[in-house]
């Protein structure tokens, strides 16, 4: 089977750096995604790492160590739209390929 | 350019009855999955859809079952509604060879009375 650990909640203050780590057990690896969720709203994609190393996007980065079988992403200069639900989510491959998703976790920005 | 559509955005059924969600994909994609989302939870993966055939299943029972229409929209049906069948259910598309992004819907709020 798969499965996938996300700490539930971290909480963090506007501006500073905040890291969501990931840790997943399956079969077949292809990648690791990582979703953003805002309450009442649909998971928008944040990220994608099929390879070892960091993946940069403006403020979010992703790390992926294929070896350890953990990821995380990192959020910088923290705003208060970052509040929301961070979902962690490994796909086997390409072509009639489901994502599995971790039970997420919740950031809260204070200010 | 329209994302992904749903429809309808809540529904109240009562517990033993039959339920037809909508989905339309984003311009372009071939691929429709839907998940279910429980409060709290990560959505869970119910099946995939690509050139009208069901392509992949999750651990969902036959009481839920769907299709795709040649245009790629698709339809979510779930037969003798339980009470556990309360979620939000979300479809999502993407193209056939990149699967690990998708683009998902606002969703369908179904309520299981």
């Amino acid at each position: 089977g798969q499965s996938l650990e996300q700490p539930s909640e971290v909480t963090a203050v506007e501006g500073a750096i905040v890291q969501i780590n990931c840790t997943y057990q399956t079969s077949g690896f292809y990648g690791l995604s990582w979703y953003q969720q805002h309450d009442g709203g649909a998971p928008t994609f944040l990220s994608y790492n099929a390879l070892d190393g960091l993946e940069e996007t403006g403020r979010f980065s992703s790390f992926l160590s294929r070896s350890d079988s953990y990821g995380y992403l990192l959020l910088q200069e923290l705003q208060m739209k970052d509040s929301a639900s961070y979902f962690c989510a490994v796909s086997r491959g390409g072509g009639g390929n489901k994502l599995t998703f971790g039970t997420g976790t919740q950031l809260k920005v204070e200010l | 350019d329209a994302g992904v559509t749903q429809s309808p955005t809540h529904l109240i059924k009562t517990r033993g009855q039959q339920v037809t969600l909508r989905c339309s994909p984003k311009s372009g994609h071939d691929t429709v999955s839907w998940y279910q989302q429980a409060l709290g939870q990560g959505p869970q993966f119910i099946f995939q859809y690509y050139e009208e055939e069901e392509r992949q299943r999750g651990n969902f029972p036959d009481r839920f079952s769907g299709h795709q229409f040649p245009n790629y929209s698709s339809e979510l049906n779930v037969n003798a509604l339980l009470l556990g069948d309360s979620a939000l259910y979300l479809c999502a598309s993407s193209y056939s060879t990149g699967d690990y992004e998708q683009y998902f819907g606002p969703g369908t709020r179904l309520t299981v009375t």
